[in-house]
């Protein structure tokens, strides 16, 4: 089942922070977050493992609440590369493929 | 992190013809995955592919319209057939790192059918 994504869409100026939700109507025991540039392929950032864990990507950084089923990336003082879209991709039924969600499309302008 | 080389990077097709997108990965790995990606739309996997056995295909999709091989660890297929337009989309092939355990993607195959 999808995970989903809010908000849909976020646009910001440089320098502003933003926060990118997935949440799951099953339990998750992991939560990927990749981005999309604009005709380029998906891009791993980063994987939360267990719930409570909260990772760090330069200022890119993400947390796990494997209670609440949901995961949320944090991005502080956004840059212009940060644009693009974001998707959680969340394991289905503990194999290893990937079920993504809706995506979340963020522009960064100057 | 694994690399993969996939292709063609695009093609424009006519109805009732079949495609054959390649991925070649550097590392040997257990699963390949096959996605389809419709514009502006999220990541939907057609099929996972094991070495030496038949794929695992998601549900919406066939081995008829959609066969893959997989003949050594390294390689995959996925052949489009008997394209229509609502074939048009981006197909993208992928591997789970274990280095990292994050996926790695092929660039994308853009397809347009006409």
């Amino acid at each position: 089942q999808q995970p989903v994504q809010s908000p849909q869409a976020v646009i910001l100026r440089e320098g502003e922070d933003a926060v990118i939700n997935c949440s799951s109507s099953k339990a998750l025991y992991s939560v990927h977050w990749y981005r999309q540039k604009h005709g380029e392929a998906p891009v791993f950032l980063m994987i939360l493992l267990k719930g409570g864990e909260q990772k760090g990507h330069e200022k890119i950084s993400a947390s796990f609440n494997e209670k609440k089923q949901q995961s949320s990336l944090y991005l502080t003082a956004s840059q212009l590369s940060y644009s693009g879209t974001y998707f959680c991709g969340t394991p289905d039924q503990g194999a290893q493929k990937l079920v993504f969600g809706q995506g979340t499309r963020l522009t960064i302008n100057p | 992190s694994a690399v993969i080389s996939q292709k063609p990077s695009r093609d424009i097709c006519q109805r009732g013809t079949s495609l054959t997108i390649q991925c070649q990965v550097d590392s040997q790995v257990t699963m390949m995955f096959w996605y389809r990606q419709q514009p502006g739309q999220s990541l939907t996997l057609i099929a996972t592919a094991n070495q030496g056995s038949e794929a695992t295909y998601e549900s919406g999709f066939v081995i008829d319209k959609f066969p893959i091989s997989r003949p050594n660890l390294t390689f995959s297929t996925l052949t489009v057939s008997n394209m229509s337009p609502e074939d048009s989309s981006i197909y993208l092939c992928s591997v789970e790192n274990r280095t990292n355990y994050g996926y790695t993607f092929g660039s994308g195959t853009r397809l347009t059918v006409v």
